[in-house]
């Protein structure tokens, strides 16, 4: 079964305001990536986390990795059109690299 | 480079059907991976292979074969298609030995209707 949880799977977001989506694993990762989908495209890689608690950002876009290394969250600030898409989280157990069911985010302009 | 190549991009089968969906890669990954996307879904894990010559059942891998002969090639074979088996379908690769931790380069997608 899936390994890898991510919540919620919509985002109906009001353009201009701020959401979270989150990734749950029930394994320790060594690493989790982000990408992202925009609608009728392919999965487009984001950002690889590899520390324990670490954070990074990619302008309105913060990615964290919890301590654990179990979870990790997406924080989108001051979400504009452009954001629209599906967000899906991986991570690599085994040889296999295992993703959410995703986050679909809608905008509401 | 062209970076993960998937054909075709579309595709009408009739039930009991068979074809090969192709993937190749110019970037010399070693690891590959074939995904299917129902809609409003996510990734499915279905094969992958972590060289030439080795490969491994995902999460759905009944009713689907695939071989790796070549480091560039990976196909996806579908024998007696079902309706069950309409889907998008992403092959994807990424470095994996030497690099660990390295991120998945997708193709564009194939979209398979059964009818």
């Amino acid at each position: 079964g899936q390994q890898v949880m991510q919540i919620p799977q919509y985002q109906h977001v009001q353009e201009g305001e701020d959401f979270t989506t989150y990734c749950n694993s029930s394994t320790t990762l060594s690493n989790i990536q982000w990408y992202k989908q925009r609608p009728g495209g392919h999965p487009v890689f984001l950002i690889q986390l590899v520390k324990s608690g670490e954070v990074k950002k990619q302008k309105r876009l913060t990615f964290q990795f919890g301590e654990a290394k179990k979870n990790s969250s997406l924080h989108i600030t001051a979400t504009q059109t452009t954001d629209v898409g599906t967000y899906f989280c991986a991570g690599p157990i085994d040889y296999k690299l295992s993703f959410g069911a995703g986050t679909t985010v809608t905008v509401r302009a | 480079n062209a970076g993960v190549t998937q054909t075709p991009k579309f595709r009408i089968l009739k039930i009991g059907q068979s074809m090969t969906l192709q993937c190749t890669q110019d970037m010399n990954h070693n690891y590959m991976y074939w995904y299917r996307q129902d809609p409003g879904m996510g990734l499915k894990l279905i094969y992958y292979s972590v060289g030439a010559g080795i490969t491994d059942k995902g999460e759905v891998p009944n009713g689907y074969n695939v071989s790796r002969s070549t480091t560039e090639d990976f196909p996806l074979r579908l024998e007696l298609a079902a309706p069950s088996q309409t889907s998008v379908y992403f092959c994807a690769s990424r470095e994996g030995i030497l690099v660990m931790n390295t991120e998945a380069f997708f193709g564009q997608g194939t979209r398979l209707t059964v009818v």
